[in-house]
């Protein structure tokens, strides 16, 4: 199974700041398998990435994925008040499918 | 649009059984495989099962193994998840989430969850 990891755990940000998410995997995730996922509180979550950097259809182009390996990045850029939420990871690589604990970025 | 709405949740005593439903819509169903994504309260998200576009292939979390059972009928648009000998630890708002392809990979679009309990 791969474990994924995401740090920090919560991250303090102020409107209209850079904010940077992490996720590292036990294993390498063959052919960059990478999701990201959004989820607002009281919501269901929603795809941003896949395939480590394509974005969803209608994902803010503020929104960035990167990475490859055991090591992946979400950024955004700028962050508007509809962006304060929790942010999973998830691998699709292997069975069975793992997503990360979550960060929660939060308004400082 | 796409849709998925779920029904089913409610609290179930520890052993008891219950089974999901998720009725989908805007899509053509049998071309995508359809999966079930749990979190228990105020806990990340779990994936459960998922199961491919023919319903031939299906896959499942160890804790999980053995007592639920994913299935589809594509003729009515609907994924189910039979859930037997339920635990206190299955407590959680399970999501539908459908996949992009007729094979499980990263989940596009979710429902909205139902809510089970398993609590005496």
């Amino acid at each position: 199974e791969i474990v994924m990891t995401q740090s920090p755990a919560t991250l303090s940000v102020s409107p209209g700041e850079r904010a940077t998410l992490s996720c590292r995997t036990s294993q390498p995730v063959s052919t960059n398998y990478l999701a990201w996922y959004q989820q607002r509180p009281g919501q269901a979550p929603r795809l941003l990435f896949y395939a480590t950097s394509t974005r969803a259809t209608g994902v803010p182009p503020r929104f960035s994925g990167s990475g490859s390996g055991t090591e992946f990045t979400l950024s955004i850029s700028s962050l508007q008040s509809e962006d304060f939420a929790v942010y999973y990871c998830q691998q699709y690589s292997t069975w069975p499918r793992t997503f990360g604990q979550g960060t929660k970025v939060e308004v400082k | 649009e796409v849709q998925l709405l779920e029904s089913g949740g409610v609290l179930v005593q520890p052993g008891g059984s219950l089974r999901l439903s998720c009725v989908a819509s805007g899509f053509t169903f049998n071309n995508f495989a359809m999966s079930w994504v749990r979190q228990a309260p105020g806990k990340g998200l779990e994936w459960v099962s998922s199961l491919s576009g023919s319903g031939t292939n299906t896959y499942y979390t160890d804790s999980v193994k053995g007592r639920f059972t994913i299935s589809r009928d594509n003729s009515n648009s609907t994924v189910f998840l039979q859930m037997n000998s339920l635990r206190a630890e299955d407590t959680a708002v399970y999501y539908c989430a459908k996949a992009p392809a007729i094979l499980p990979l990263y989940f596009d679009f979710w429902g909205q969850g139902s809510l089970v309990t398993v609590s005496s």
